[in-house]
């Protein structure tokens, strides 16, 4: 079975700072995938990011910046000088090769960004 | 290239009562997955259609059920609505191999009073 934890469940920081979500994952098998959805207000899940099992560079678009370590089974999520139009819900998620495509989702972090 | 379509967005039946929700997936997705998000339990997977046949299903009563169609459009069907069953369920399209991204749509909130 897999799992994965999202320990922090609210962040609140102020404009411009850097925030990282932590994403902790659990799975027996050795091919997966991992995932970064934002959830806005509106409900919609939009699609950040996807990493394979066997992939572990870590990656950077523009403001955003993921680091995976199959060592400690993290995916965390940096978001550099943060600004209020990334407050939402962000979810971590991962689907294994065993599971067809069903996403297995973690309990997701709500981010606050003050002016 | 349109977005993932769900409708309608919002919904209010009564319990005993049975609702239809549609999905509309991306042109040329062929994997259709619905998704129930209640505050309670989060993001749960209901089911997953390929090509008109489930592929996979999670842990969720025989009450709720779905249908993909030849244009991969998806409904999914929930009898004898229980209070509990109010959520925002929301679909997602992809290619159908396991390695492709879900693209989700804007949901359907339902509300069972």
């Amino acid at each position: 079975a897999q799992k994965v934890t999202q320990a922090q469940t609210e962040i609140s920081v102020v404009e411009k700072e850097d925030v990282t979500l932590d994403c902790v994952y659990e799975t027996r098998d050795t091919t997966y995938y991992l995932f970064w959805y934002k959830q806005p207000p509106s409900g919609e899940l939009v699609f950040l990011i996807r990493r394979n099992s066997f992939d572990e560079q870590n990656e950077i678009s523009g403001r955003y910046s993921w680091n995976f370590q199959k060592s400690t089974s993290s995916f965390n999520f940096t978001i550099t000088a943060s600004q209020v139009v990334d407050s939402a819900v962000y979810f971590c998620a991962l689907r294994t090769d065993n599971a067809g495509n069903m996403l297995t989702f973690g309990g997701g972090t709500r981010l606050m960004v003050k002016p | 290239k349109a977005g993932v379509t769900q409708t309608p967005r919002y919904l209010i039946k009564t319990r005993g009562q049975q609702v239809t929700l549609s999905c509309s997936p991306i042109s040329g997705h062929r994997s259709v997955s619905w998704y129930q998000q209640t505050p309670g339990q989060g993001l749960q997977f209901l089911f997953e259609y390929f090509s008109e046949t489930q592929r996979n299903k999670g842990n969720f009563p025989g009450r709720f059920s779905g249908r993909q169609f030849s244009n991969s459009r998806s409904e999914m069907n929930v009898s004898t609505l229980e209070l509990g069953d109010s959520a925002l369920y929301l679909c997602a399209s992809s290619l159908g191999g396991v390695e492709g991204e879900q693209y989700f749509g804007p949901g359907t909130r339902l509300t069972v009073t």
